[in-house]
Order: structure tokens, then C-alpha cells, then sequence
């Protein structure tokens, strides 16, 4: 396994336009997150999962964004109706406990 | 609600210097600490991970916690230029979610 894989690296889309990421954890690693980051700021909760159940969404999460881990393995996270704010790196982050592994993380534009 | 603070620097470090990065929390129950490191345009990257009082030393880091305080720090010794880079500090608490910092940018200085 090499690790945390995060598809696409780099997205393009205009505004209101719908995005799919996905990513593939550690294959052990049973908790699975999803964190937003931009620039000059740390990573920003959005989303996790402990095997293919979603236990806590951030507030911040705005009914536009939507994410699943349906056998426990990959997961998707959908924005839908996208807007300008939503421009940001997405990172992908798995563990078994302790320290989190991070993906090459998805690097959103929206024009 | 749960903080993780750093100072955002940038901290500049002559080479060969020890630069030293500082983080305080506020959550008394965190069990978990984690320095990671991110350059620009990366994901973040660990580099160290300690969970009890005291020091721990891997290579030229050295992160050194101190609970009563609620103070946790990361030592570089003999900085390089690829140490340049910002320093992401996160706490993890009993259900191993992680309160990030918003980071310290390092520069080394040849």
C-alpha cells in the first residue's frame, strides 16, 4: 500500500457546476477524514468517518456538501452547486489511531 | 471550544541554527500531539508524534511536551534550507479528533 491516494489533484470547474473527489485510505486504516485548508491557514474539519459510517460533520458544512464511505473503504465528497468560496485545497487523511496520513490532497478552482 | 495556538511567524533561522517552534492548547484532557510539516503546495506531512511529558528525539527534531502548562514545542537542530517550511502543530483528544493550528512559517537562511 503507498498510502493515501486523493483523485483528481486538481479541479477546474465554474461556478454552480457539481464536484466529485475520492479518495483511497491505508487499507488498515478504519477512520477516514476530510479537511479543507486554504491559503496561510491549517486544515479545516469538514467531515469523518470511522469504517463506512459518517460520525460528525462540521457546522461549517453547508447542505451543499455531502460525502460518503459506502463499504468502509473509499470515499467520495460531492459539492454540489459550487460557488467561489469553495476554492480550496481538500485533504484526505486516514488512521488506525495516532497521527493521520494525509493524501496529495484535491486543489479546487472555481471560476 | 477547543484552540491550538502558534505564532504564524515567519520564523527566519540562520543554517546550521536551532530553530524552535511553540504551540499552546487549551483543552486539558488532549492525549496526542503531532507536528507535521507542509510546504507549500503539499499535503501535510508528520514528522513527530509525542503523548507523554518530556522530551522525544528522532534525528535533528526534538518535540518536548509539557502538559501542566499545556505547551508542546519542536526543535530543529543544524537547520537546513529544506526545513523551510510551515509547521503545522495538532492535539488530539480521547476519540482521536485532531484541533489543528493554523501553523508557523519557517525560513532558513543559507
Amino acid at each position: 500500500d503507498t498510502g493515501v491516494s486523493q483523485d483528481p489533484r486538481h479541479k477546474i470547474t465554474k461556478r454552480g457546476q457539481n464536484v466529485t473527489f475520492r479518495c483511497d485510505p491505508i487499507s488498515e486504516h478504519n477512520r477516514l477524514y476530510w479537511y479543507r485548508q486554504t491559503l496561510g491557514q491549517g486544515p479545516e474539519f469538514l467531515t469523518y468517518f470511522q469504517n463506512e459510517a459518517q460520525l460528525e460533520k462540521s457546522r461549517l458544512l453547508s447542505d451543499r456538501f455531502s460525502a460518503e464511505r459506502p463499504k468502509g473503504s473509499f470515499s467520495t465528497l460531492e459539492i454540489q452547486r459550487t460557488e467561489q468560496g469553495d476554492s480550496a485545497m481538500y485533504l484526505c487523511a486516514s488512521t488506525a489511531s495516532g497521527g493521520y496520513t494525509f493524501g496529495s490532497g484535491t486543489r479546487l478552482t472555481v471560476v | 471550544q477547543k484552540e491550538v495556538e502558534q505564532n504564524s511567524g515567519p520564523l527566519s533561522v540562520p543554517e546550521g541554527a536551532i530553530a524552535s517552534l511553540n504551540c499552546t492548547y487549551s483543552d486539558r484532557g488532549s492525549q496526542s500531539f503531532f507536528w507535521y510539516r507542509q510546504y507549500s503546495g503539499k499535503s501535510p506531512e508528520l514528522i513527530m508524534s509525542i503523548y507523554s511529558n518530556g522530551d522525544k528525539e528522532d534525528g535533528r527534531f526534538t518535540a518536548q511536551l509539557n502538559k501542566a502548562s499545556q505547551y508542546v514545542s519542536l526543535l530543529i537542530r543544524d537547520s537546513q534550507p529544506s526545513d523551510s517550511a510551515t509547521y503545522l502543530c495538532a492535539v488530539g483528544d480521547s476519540n482521536y479528533q485532531l484541533i489543528w493550528g493554523a501553523g508557523t512559517k519557517l525560513i532558513i537562511k543559507p
